[in-house]
């Protein structure tokens, strides 16, 4: 079945040190992977995709991402952590045969001063 | 600012009642979408819509129905609305059916 999976509810890290989001994919044609954030009250915001081509993705805020196909996961990552990153991030997948989004359930990020 | 706009912001209203949900998609976005996030549930894709036709059914309840119209605008009706229908509701539209998504909002549905 197709689906997709963040293993962490939270994380937690501290401000200046670098962060770490994971997820991963069920194998199923070819996937797009994306991300996307939510502040609090807001709707999500996209934040980077992987359709094709170079595996290391560059999107909003210095977020990245690498698509790893072997591993199937597209963990997204920040050098260095700003307490404004603090949010709930969302991790989804759609495949080329299909228009359905499957989103993660979620992983809460949380960045202490 | 996604482009994306839903109405209204916050709804309450009570149970068996009758709403109606509003989304206008970005200008020039064929498609849309709806979804439902519950702090139970998450997110949960309802239905989508492309240039007026359905494209694809979630988790969408026999109580739900949604139509794009030919302005592109699509309204969300929720009937016989519970307790359990409570939630944001989140519509985002995307310029064809692969494309990234852009979302609204949000209207924060509580049912009393």
């Amino acid at each position: 079945a197709q689906s997709v999976a963040q293993p962490e509810d939270q994380v937690n890290v501290a401000e200046g040190n670098p962060l770490t989001v994971k997820c991963t994919y069920s194998v199923s044609g070819n996937p797009y992977l994306f991300w996307y954030v939510q502040y609090p009250n807001r709707g999500l915001q996209f934040l980077l995709k992987y359709i094709t081509g170079d595996n290391l993705v560059k999107g909003s805020y210095g977020f990245e991402a690498e698509f790893n196909k072997s591993q199937t996961s597209f963990h997204l990552k920040k050098p260095s952590a700003l307490v404004s990153d603090s949010a709930l991030y969302f991790c989804a997948v759609k495949y080329s045969s299909a228009s359905k989004i499957i989103f993660g359930s979620g992983t809460r990020l949380s960045i202490r001063p | 600012d996604s482009g994306v706009t839903q109405t209204p912001k916050h709804l309450i209203t009570a149970t068996g009642q009758r709403v109606t949900l509003r989304c206008s998609p970005r200008s020039g976005d064929l498609s849309v979408y709806w979804y439902q996030q519950s702090l139970d549930q998450g997110l949960q894709f309802l239905i989508q819509y492309y240039n007026g036709e359905e494209r694809a059914k979630g988790n969408i309840l026999e109580r739900f129905s949604a139509q794009q119209f030919p302005d592109l605008h699509s309204e969300l009706n929720l009937s016989s609305l519970e307790l359990g229908d409570s939630a944001l509701y989140f519509c985002a539209s995307s310029l064809g059916l692969q494309d990234t998504q852009y979302f609204g909002p949000g209207t924060r549905l509580t049912v009393l």
